[in-house]
């Protein structure tokens, strides 16, 4: 079945940019929604954005100047750039695969991230 | 401050049901979005748990139900076990913001 797996650094410096990639593994990356969330430590989620498989995207308001989406369908993979990190942006950052409905079916394990210098 | 309203934790004993109210807006679930719910055990990854307000996907007991009235929705679990024991996100689209929102979580504690 299809699996998500959450790369990237652990530890980020404040200012930088944090970079992430979720590969698709069991299943085709081709025609569906993919997505990134995120959880705090000890908070609730917060849904960063998606990206369709065709490159189209959409991003939380509340993140969008700093949120960049990508899409590698060559290589079954898509990314996540969060620019000017703040220790506000220290979460387990998690990868899904959104269905037509909004509904987040499949989730990688999810990666924690901390911004520190 | 979470776009959709959750009471932060609800409790009950083994064989006891309880429910989880997710209360949302015009923009959200009174305006016809569905809702969906993830269950949370401590440590792992979200699980989704109700899709379209009242369909389990498959492996999920049918003592996990969810409904939805207006502006709100419901996620009700009978027969309580010790390994429901996690927390409970709502989830909708919201058409103000142009994207999903969560509800800010219900940490469920098997007396």
């Amino acid at each position: 079945q299809v699996q998500l797996q959450e790369s990237g650094p652990g530890l980020v410096k404040p200012s930088e940019t944090l970079s992430l990639t979720c590969t698709v593994s069991g299943g085709s990356i081709r025609s569906y929604y993919w997505s990134w969330i995120r959880q705090s430590p000890g908070k609730g989620l917060e849904y960063i954005g998606y990206v369709y498989y065709s490159g189209s995207t959409s991003y939380n308001p509340s993140l969008k100047s700093r949120v960049t989406l990508s899409v590698d369908a060559s290589k079954n993979q898509f990314s996540l750039k969060l620019s000017s990190v703040t220790a506000a942006d220290t979460a387990v950052y998690y990868c899904a695969r959104e269905r037509g409905i909004k509904a987040f079916d499949i989730w990688g394990h999810g990666t924690m991230v901390t911004v520190s210098s | 401050q979470s776009v959709l309203t959750q009471p932060p934790s609800v409790s009950g004993a083994p064989g006891q049901r309880v429910s989880i109210s997710c209360t949302g807006s015009s923009s959200n679930i009174g305006a016809g979005y569905d809702v969906h719910w993830y269950q949370q055990l401590p440590g792992t990854a979200p699980k989704l748990l109700i899709y379209a307000n009242t369909n389990r996907p498959s492996g999920v007991p049918d003592r996990f139900s969810g409904s939805k009235s207006g502006t709100s929705a419901s996620l009700a679990i009978t027969g309580l076990q010790a390994e429901d024991e996690a927390d409970y996100y709502c989830q909708s689209y919201d058409s103000s913001l142009s994207g999903s929102v969560f509800g800010g979580g219900t940490k469920l504690t098997v007396l």
